[in-house]
């Protein structure tokens, strides 16, 4: 089955400031690779998508990287503000089902 | 705008007991999950359902059950709780046709004691 390893698992970072969150996945055929963002005691939420035809998307403030070759991807955040705080879940499409496997999980820490 | 919902946010049983978590979708979706969220752990699959009365293991089944009785119903069962069932519960829902995109409820914090 597909595995999904995510680095870091915390990181600080001061306003303004940007943030990169890096993932791996292993099943080549993986073909939808989404991004979460789950703030405090609140559900997790779709922020970001990308599919297999397509190396990188932009909305606003983040965006996605995709390398289908090395079978990583990243998730970039610019211009970081204290409410893009928040624990944040990369996942992969598992090839066959509607399913996904998730990250670890990376908790954004953004100081004013 | 989707919806799902679960029916309790807050649940504690004692050990040796029978736990139902409901969840509910309101936007006719044909699949349906459940996770459990443990600190460190990420977000781990339990068990799937892709259409009514169907269902397939996920990750981490063991001591686990589900129904899947009408289409916006999914009900996650322990047969009999254990303190190492003691997690936040996630249900989520997708469409098939619809893109990939899971709607995830509000979450069930069970404490088994």
């Amino acid at each position: 089955g597909e595995n999904v390893e995510q680095h870091p698992s915390t990181l600080s970072v001061q306003e303004g400031d940007s943030a990169v969150i890096k993932c791996t996945y292993s099943d080549s055929a993986s073909n939808y690779f989404p991004w979460y963002k789950q703030e405090l005691g609140k559900r997790p939420q779709l922020i970001i998508d990308i599919r297999s035809n397509v190396g990188e998307k932009k909305d606003q403030r983040i965006a996605v990287t995709l390398n289908k070759t090395a079978k990583h991807f990243s998730l970039h955040i610019t211009e970081t503000q204290p409410e893009d705080s928040a624990v944040y879940f990369c996942a992969a499409k598992d090839s066959g089902y509607s399913t996904l496997t998730f990250g670890k999980g990376t908790m954004l820490l953004v100081s004013p | 705008d989707v919806k799902v919902t679960q029916s309790s946010r807050y649940l504690v049983k004692r050990t040796g007991e029978k736990v139902f978590l409901e969840c509910v979708q309101d936007m006719d979706h044909e699949n349906m999950f459940w996770y459990r969220q443990d600190p460190g752990l990420g977000l781990r699959l339990i068990y799937f359902s892709y259409d009514v009365k169907m269902k397939e293991k996920g990750d981490i089944p063991e001591g686990y059950s589900v129904s899947r009785e009408k289409k916006e119903r999914f009900s996650l069962i322990l047969e009999s709780a254990s303190t190492n069932q003691t997690s936040m519960y996630l249900c989520a829902s997708s469409s098939t046709g619809a893109g990939d995109e899971q709607y995830f409820g509000p979450g069930t914090r069970l404490t088994v004691t």
